[in-house]
């Protein structure tokens, strides 16, 4: 079962604009983690913020987190093409695993 | 400086064959995963190791065998391989800090059985 389900499933912006996707979870958790996945490659870690943590920033990323609602999101500003990529948000619980949601597919057209 | 490195990166296996995927990392870190990744959905463990010489199951693990020989090499085995089992199999490493656990991932190997 997937502790994060992110919102959108998809999203198509164009090159400038932010995008913004979102991640919701079930359980009580101790961060949670944002990763990005180009086609083809494996996952790459963006950003984590520690459940007492409500916002953090890492260049273009801003990333919100609300334990109340058990709810995070990610704002990509000023999108580049590059940045078309699937992005999956990873809770962490006790123990040492990650348990991933089902991703966001992003495209930035030019 | 290689990261995490899995091999092979294709393969196609007749029902019932078996197989071994390899990961290997350099980063010195205690924690390798294996994960499976199915179109449309995220990433769900088979096995994990925590420190060389130990396994433990994830999510998924029917169907596998890990072992963790080396600190380095984390070894996936499929004893008889089904359909249900084509997909993309990534493995990861870590090492724990007070920050958290982030994983850094090898490129996949994508595995059709037939």
């Amino acid at each position: 079962s997937q502790q994060g389900e992110e919102d959108p499933q998809a999203l198509s912006i164009q090159e400038g604009e932010n995008a913004t996707m979102n991640c919701s979870y079930k359980t009580s958790i101790n961060n949670l983690q944002w990763y990005r996945q180009n086609s083809g490659r494996g996952l790459v870690h963006l950003i984590l913020i520690r459940s007492n943590e409500r916002e953090k920033h890492s260049g273009r990323l801003r990333v919100t987190l609300d334990t109340s609602k058990k709810s995070s999101s990610l704002l990509i500003t000023a999108s580049r093409a590059a940045d078309t990529a699937s992005y999956f948000c990873a809770t962490e619980a006790a123990g040492n695993k990650l348990t991933f949601g089902g991703g966001t597919r992003v495209l930035v057209k030019p | 400086n290689a990261g995490v490195t899995q091999t092979p990166k294709f393969r196609v296996l007749k029902t019932g064959q078996s197989m071994t995927l390899l990961c290997a990392q350099d980063m010195n870190h205690e924690y390798m995963y294996w994960y499976r990744q199915d179109p449309g959905m995220g990433l769900r463990l088979i096995h994990y190791s925590v420190g060389e010489g130990t396994t433990a199951k994830g999510e998924v693990p029917d169907g596998y065998n890990v072992s963790r020989l080396k600190k380095q090499n984390f070894l996936l085995g499929l004893e008889s391989a089904a359909p249900s089992q084509t997909s993309v199999y990534f493995c990861a490493s870590s090492i724990r800090g007070a920050w958290g656990n982030i994983q850094y991932f090898g490129a996949g190997t994508r595995l059709s059985v037939l």
